[in-house]
């Protein structure tokens, strides 16, 4: 069963925008969630994270919403640029990362 | 500081023959998990290991292993392949077990089986 959801396997942003990307999890004991980004043949990389005591948690370009009541988190990226186009990952971590089926972003000029 | 490094990073295998990847940490990081990428599977947690001993481990069948050396080298055995096992196996390193730990993915190791 797959505890971590990305409902949107793409989306495509113009530069300058604002991206937008979602996940959804079933498992309420969840309190510690990752984003990571991946680029084709390279490992993931740490983006951003959020603990549950937080509903919103900020690192420049990237921030990331949580909300623990709907099972939700959202990831924002403003301004969207061109690099940014990759597959995002969501992650909530127990004991180990549960990676979410992933959102391919691409971002056009 | 150096990054995770993995070798091999291609890997052509038969059916029924057995493959060990290794992983190489970034130094001072004690924990090496595994993770296998497929397309039908996504991410999927292996194992973790963190000095020598395997601390955690996913739902695979015995036939994937792991050990982890004193040096937190750490490397990955497949036992008699299957065609499913056709992935990409990445290796992640950490400095230790608790939950802000940053795991740090090296580029993978591209596995076909035959």
């Amino acid at each position: 069963d797959q505890q971590v959801k990305q409902n949107s396997p793409s989306l495509s942003v113009q530069e300058g925008r604002i991206s937008i990307l979602n996940c959804d999890y079933t498992n309420s004991m969840f309190d510690y969630f990752l984003w990571y980004k991946k680029y084709p043949a390279e490992g993931p990389t740490f983006l951003i994270s959020i603990s549950s005591i937080k509903d919103k948690n900020e690192d420049g370009r990237f921030t990331v919403f949580l909300n623990k009541s709907a099972k939700h988190l959202s990831l924002h990226i403003v301004p969207s640029q061109p690099g940014d186009s990759a597959v995002y990952f969501c992650a909530p971590y127990t004991d180990k990362l549960i990676f979410g089926t992933g959102t391919r972003l691409q971002v056009f000029p | 500081k150096a990054g995770v490094t993995q070798t091999p990073r291609y890997l052509i295998k038969t059916r029924g023959q057995q493959v060990t990847l290794s992983c190489s940490p970034i130094s001072g990081h004690r924990s090496v998990s595994w993770y296998q990428q497929t397309p039908g599977q996504g991410l999927q947690f292996l194992f973790e290991y963190f000095s020598e001993t395997q601390r955690n481990k996913g739902n695979f069948p015995g036939r994937f292993s792991g050990r982890q050396f004193s040096n937190s080298r750490s490397e990955m055995n497949v036992s008699t392949l299957e065609l499913g096992d056709s992935a990409l196996y990445l290796c992640a390193s950490r400095y230790d077990l608790r939950t802000g730990s940053e795991q740090y993915f090296g580029p993978g190791t591209r596995l076909t089986v035959t």
